[in-house]
C-alpha cells in the first residue's frame, strides 16, 4: 500500500512568492495533520483535519498560512506571501479513526530565499 | 494543551552502551507513542503504550508507561550505530510531539 505522499519533496522560492504544498493521505484514514519541523522549534503541529473538516488550526503561525482539505484524498498547505523564516521541513501525516498512530509522509523541504 | 518534555535533549554514546530517555508531562494521557526519525525522513512509529505501568519490548528497546500515565521512558540495551536518530514521544487527542532526544551511537 502507498503511504502518505507529499509533493514537492523540495521547494526553493523567493521571498514574497506563493508556495503550495500537497499531501495525499493513506486511503481510509480519517485524520490528516500538517507539521513544520525546524532545528530550533522541533516538530510543530500546524493544523489537523477530521473527515476533511479543520479541527484545530491554533498552530498556524499567521494569516499567511492556510490549509484546505477539499476531499478525503487531498490536502494543501499554502503560504502567501512566503518569508525566509518559513524555511523548514513540512510534514503531512494521517491516521485512522482512533488517531493514536500517525503515518508520516517524507516531508517537503522548503527554502525561502 | 498537553505538553510533553523530553530529556536529555542530546545523547552521544559508544556502541554497546545502555541508555534511557524520558518523556514527562504534568497531564494524564490515555496513550503515548514513541517515534524514531532518521535524517531526511518522517518519524516512524515504534510503539504505543496505553495502560499505566505497561512495559513493552521491541528487540533491544524497552518502553515503559508510568503508573499515573503522565510519563514514559525508553531504554535501549547494547546500543548500535543503527539506533542513531531523533526519538520523539507524542500523545493527546491532537497528537502533540515532544522536542525529542537526538541520539548518536558511535561505532
Amino acid at each position: 500500500d502507498a503511504g502518505v505522499i507529499q509533493s514537492p519533496r523540495h521547494e526553493v522560492t523567493e521571498m514574497g512568492q506563493e508556495v503550495t504544498l500537497r499531501c495525499k493521505p493513506i486511503s481510509g484514514h480519517d485524520y490528516l495533520f500538517w507539521y513544520r519541523q525546524t532545528m530550533m522549534r522541533g516538530l510543530e503541529l500546524l493544523i489537523y483535519f477530521n473527515n476533511n473538516v479543520p479541527i484545530d488550526d491554533s498552530g498556524m503561525p499567521e494569516d499567511r498560512f492556510s490549509a484546505k482539505m477539499p476531499n478525503a484524498s487531498f490536502s494543501t498547505l499554502k503560504i502567501q506571501p512566503s518569508e525566509p523564516r518559513d524555511s523548514a521541513v513540512y510534514f503531512c501525516a494521517s491516521s485512522g479513526w482512533a488517531a493514536d498512530t500517525q503515518y508520516f509522509g517524507p516531508g517537503t523541504r522548503l527554502t525561502v530565499l | 494543551t498537553q505538553l510533553l518534555e523530553q530529556s536529555p535533549q542530546f545523547l552521544s554514546i559508544q556502541e554497546g552502551e545502555n541508555l534511557t530517555v524520558y518523556c514527562n508531562s504534568s497531564s494524564v494521557f490515555s496513550s503515548l507513542q514513541w517515534y524514531r526519525q532518521e535524517p531526511g525522513e518522517g518519524p516512524v512509529l515504534l510503539v504505543t503504550v496505553v495502560t499505566g505501568g505497561e512495559v513493552k519490548k521491541l528487540k533491544r528497546l524497552t518502553f515503559q508507561f508510568g503508573d499515573a500515565r503522565k510519563d514514559s521512558s525508553l531504554h535501549i540495551t547494547a546500543a548500535q550505530p543503527g539506533d542513531t536518530g531523533l526519538y520523539l514521544c507524542a500523545g493527546g487527542h491532537d497528537m502533540r510531539f515532544g522536542a525529542g532526544t537526538r541520539l548518536t551511537v558511535k561505532p
